[in-house]
């Protein structure tokens, strides 16, 4: 199969600081990967479309000053929550298609990042 | 816009026996993917069982089978001799294929709960 890793596992942070978070196709190139929000026993939420080389695509209602989106190589996606505030604690998962090959249906999901701010 | 229901927000079922969670969606697409993921405690996303609408036979993957019925859009899951590792939230989710932007939209998810 593909995988995908995230980075931190968990993070804590204080109110006000900014946060990085880190997705990674480690055996498939992906030029699109996906950022969703989850709450406690809800569904995914999707956030932003990221795309390598070129800007990240927002959800409606998602601010994009506040959730920054990096897709640098075909490998990886970051997310920074800047200015992170409590209403900001959340699940984050990432999810990438493979760019060719007999998976280019299927999305992968990296673990997910818990964000809690303080 | 599609849109994918779970109506049933929780299910319970005695180990060993079998159980259906249902789905149903919308649109007005005629080729599409269907989806069930699995997330376990771990919150980990796991790809269950999935379907391609222009397949008339529904899938199966071991223990997992779906009933697709295209023309009623629904898309229910049936798990045969419950273990308690199937215990986890299941999201049913619909994907138009369209190249490497093709989002998923799932839905609210069902809680299953196996007993021993």
């Amino acid at each position: 199969g593909a995988v995908v890793s995230q980075h931190p596992s968990w993070v804590i942070c204080k109110s006000g600081t900014s946060v990085k978070i880190e997705c990674r196709s480690l055996d498939f190139q992906a030029t699109t990967m996906f950022w969703y929000r989850q709450f406690p026993k809800q569904s995914l939420m999707l956030m932003a479309t990221s795309n390598e080389g070129s800007k990240a695509t927002y959800e409606q209602g998602v601010e994009k000053d506040k959730f920054l989106i990096n897709h640098a190589s075909l490998t990886l996606s970051t997310l920074t929550v800047t200015s992170a505030h409590p209403e900001d604690s959340s699940f984050y998962i990432c999810s990438a298609p493979p760019t060719s090959g007999r998976l280019y249906n299927e999305q992968f999901f990296g673990p997910g990042t818990r964000l809690t701010v303080l | 816009a599609q849109t994918v229901t779970q109506s049933q927000p929780e299910m319970s079922v005695q180990e060993a026996e079998t159980v259906t969670l249902s789905c149903t969606y919308d649109t007005s697409e005629s080729n599409y993917y269907l989806f069930w993921y699995k997330q376990p405690p771990s919150r980990q996303m796991i790809l269950v069982i999935r379907q391609e609408a222009y397949k008339q036979q529904n899938a199966t993957e071991n223990r997992f089978s779906v009933n697709f019925q295209k023309a009623a859009k629904s898309f229910s899951l049936k798990i045969s001799d419950s273990q308690l590792g199937d215990t986890a939230m299941y999201f049913c989710a619909f994907m138009k294929p369209t190249g490497a932007n093709s989002k998923l939209t799932f839905g609210k998810g069902i809680t299953l709960s196996v007993r021993p």
